[in-house]
């Protein structure tokens, strides 16, 4: 089955305390994509990968950071989480920027 | 000014009705034009995918593309209770961009 994985689902942490939330597809795609949702917000974009070892920031990149060593894994990485990151996270993929996105179920998380 | 503007809702119908969801944006690049679905606890689902300007239809989905205006809709016919949900517009040209969603419920 196509799909994009993301684990963990549900995360409580507490400032300063390093996480990633790791993400997976399996459709070949080259675009890989990082957003989170906050409530009247939408979905922003937090980084995006063209391709392997090609990323880029999108429009909220302040205190993340990510990698794509491998074309199927995108993890999105918080050095030192803050309160304000608390949000739901969507990875998601597709086989460009302008092709529809799959998206992944979501990461839900709380930095206390 | 957002380059997409989407009214959050929420909005509520009766079972039945014909619901209309909007969007306007300012970036006149804007090539390819969507409507995703989310449902309560799940990642938004491609719904409707449009290139150019006018309308198409997939079922009770109707979404129209009005590229002078700036304007995108989509319109529900014969609204059911398990198309309440999230709506998201969403536009593209070398990246894409999301409305806020507009909060859609149909009450049986």
């Amino acid at each position: 089955e196509a799909q994009v994985t993301q684990n963990p689902r549900y995360l409580i942490t507490v400032t300063g305390k390093k996480l990633t939330v790791t993400c997976s597809q399996n459709m070949n795609h080259e675009y890989m994509s990082w957003y989170r949702q906050d409530p009247g917000l939408g979905l922003r974009q937090i980084y995006y990968s063209m391709n392997v070892e090609v990323t880029d920031k999108g429009d909220v990149p302040e205190g993340y950071k990510v990698s794509r060593k491998e074309k199927r894994n995108f993890p999105l990485i918080l050095e030192s989480p803050s309160p304000n990151q608390t949000s739901l996270y969507f990875c998601a993929s597709s086989l460009s920027a302008s092709n529809e996105q799959f998206f992944g179920p979501g990461t839900r998380l709380t930095v206390l | 000014q957002k380059e997409v503007e989407q009214d959050p809702g929420p909005l509520s119908v009766p079972e039945g009705a014909i619901v209309s969801l909007n969007c306007t944006y300012s970036n006149s690049a804007f090539q390819y034009f969507m409507w995703y679905r989310q449902y309560s606890r799940k990642g938004p689902e491609l719904l409707m995918y449009t290139y150019s300007s006018g309308n198409k239809e997939d079922g009770r989905f109707t979404a129209q593309v009005d590229k002078s205006s700036k304007y995108i809709s989509l319109f529900i016919r014969d609204s059911q209770p398990s198309d309440s949900a999230t709506y998201l517009c969403a536009m593209s040209s070398d990246d894409m961009r999301f409305g806020a969603g507009t909060r859609l419920t149909v009450k049986p």
